[in-house]
């Protein structure tokens, strides 16, 4: 079945550092990746949606120049969170689309864990 | 615009008890709907899915069925496990290729 990569599972910085997350499809082609963070007890903020090859939109609110998200690739997109400080410590989460007209419903990266110190 | 409006938790249960958690959606058009899971400090795994009205959809004992009349797809359990404890989340895609959208989750704590 389709199985996304994410990584790492958790990470820990320091305030003003910048962390880099990433989303691999291992044994699919998805044409487009979904970032989502989730908060303590709370459901899933789409955060951005990225085609690959091409600039990603960003939902309202969310700023685009701290969450740097690049789609390179057909199996990679990466999620950078620059300057980060302790409001941006959440859960991260991406899930990958395979572009064949599937509404069977999206495949999940096991997320990221990010704490800011 | 489209939304999925989920019941509130927790839900407390005793093992082997019935479970529903109650989901209900607006959209416009035919929404595909689904159920995900999601165990403490994972990511979401898909439960079960129905893509038009009056499917069922059905998963380690667990249904929910497509109701267009009532824009429900209530979770349904007979009997729950300890190991069933987890947040589930019920979600819609309006079209392919367009992001899920998510109910604020239901947080499931059952005791043996």
């Amino acid at each position: 079945g389709a199985v996304v990569s994410q990584h790492p599972s958790w990470v820990i910085c320091k305030s003003g550092t910048s962390v880099k997350i990433e989303c691999r499809s291992l044994d699919f082609q998805a044409t487009t990746m979904f970032w989502y963070r989730q908060f303590p007890k709370q459901s899933l903020m789409l955060m951005a949606t990225s085609n690959e090859g091409s600039k990603a939109t960003y939902e309202q609110g969310v700023e685009k120049d701290k969450f740097l998200i690049n789609h390179a690739s057909l199996t990679l997109s990466t999620l950078t969170v620059t300057s980060a400080h302790p409001e941006d410590s959440s859960f991260y989460i991406c899930s990958a689309d395979r572009g064949q007209g599937d509404v069977d419903g999206y495949t999940f990266g096991s997320g990221t864990r990010l704490t800011v110190v | 615009g489209d939304s999925v409006t989920q019941m509130e938790g927790p839900v407390t249960l005793s093992e082997e008890a019935f479970l529903t958690i109650n989901c209900t959606y607006t959209a416009t058009g035919y929404p595909s709907l689904f159920w995900y899971v999601q165990y403490p400090g994972e990511g979401l795994q898909l439960l079960l899915k129905a893509t038009k009205a009056d499917d069922k959809g059905s998963n380690k004992g667990f249904e929910a069925t497509y109701r267009k009349e009532t824009t429900s797809f209530h979770l349904e359990k007979g009997s729950v496990q300890v190991s069933d404890s987890a947040v589930y989340f019920c979600a819609l895609l309006r079209a392919a290729g367009t992001a899920l959208i998510f109910g604020k989750g239901t947080t499931l704590s059952v005791s043996s």
